[in-house]
């Protein structure tokens, strides 16, 4: 099956630093990336993704980055703020041979750290 | 439209009791799961399901049953809990397609003596 890898597992950024963490997946097949942002005691919630037709794709503040090639794929966070403090999960997804369910295959997580 | 509702909230269980953790979700999806988060290992698949009447396994399937009871709701049974399934579990579900993302719930805090 596919092995998603995540790093850093923590990171701890001043407000306004860039913030960015990087995931690496072993399934070629993969097409679909998927980011999503937990806070303490909450639900993870999408953030982000990319489907695998496009290299960049920006919402505001967050970007995240593709290298088919490499297989890895990037979070990016500008100008970060202390609201941005939670833990960031990377994921990636390939069609099930014989049906298009698709199973989605996490990291294991980043803890982000914004200091005021 | 609440999107994806997980009951309970909260559970306390001794160990071999059984309990039934319930999801139903109003988006009209037709694709279901269920997860586990440890600390530092992140979500962890347990059963998946595609729709009504198909459940498969994934991870982490040992020691729980799941039903798909209709298109809406998808439970996860623990038939005689252990200590090791203290966790916290997140139901989620996602639209037809395997390139779209799946919403949570607010998951359910199980522990078990």
């Amino acid at each position: 099956g596919e092995n998603v890898e995540q790093h850093p597992s923590t990171l701890s950024v001043q407000e306004g630093d860039s913030a960015v963490i990087k995931c690496t997946y072993s399934d070629s097949a993969s097409n679909y990336f998927p980011w999503y942002k937990q806070e303490l005691g909450k639900r993870p919630q999408l953030i982000i993704d990319i489907r695998s037709n496009v290299g960049e794709k920006k919402d505001q503040r967050i970007a995240v980055t593709l290298n088919k090639t490499a297989k890895h794929f990037s979070l990016h966070i500008t100008e970060t703020q202390p609201e941005d403090s939670a833990v960031y999960f990377c994921a990636a997804s390939r069609p099930d041979r014989g049906s298009t369910l698709g199973r989605l295959y996490f990291g294991r997580g980043t803890q982000l750290t914004v200091w005021p | 439209n609440a999107g994806v509702t997980q009951t309970p909230k909260f559970q306390v269980l001794k160990t071999g009791q059984s309990m039934t953790l319930q999801c139903a979700q109003d988006m009209n999806h037709n694709s279901m799961y269920w997860y586990r988060q440890d600390p530092g290992m992140g979500l962890r698949l347990i059963y998946y399901s595609a729709s009504e009447g198909t459940t498969d396994k994934g991870e982490v399937p040992n020691g729980y049953n799941v039903s798909r009871l209709n298109k809406r709701e998808f439970s996860l049974r623990l038939e005689s809990a252990a200590p090791s399934q203290t966790s916290v579990y997140f139901c989620a579900s996602r639209r037809q397609g395997w390139n779209q993302p799946q919403h949570f719930g607010d998951g359910t805090r199980l522990s078990i003596l």
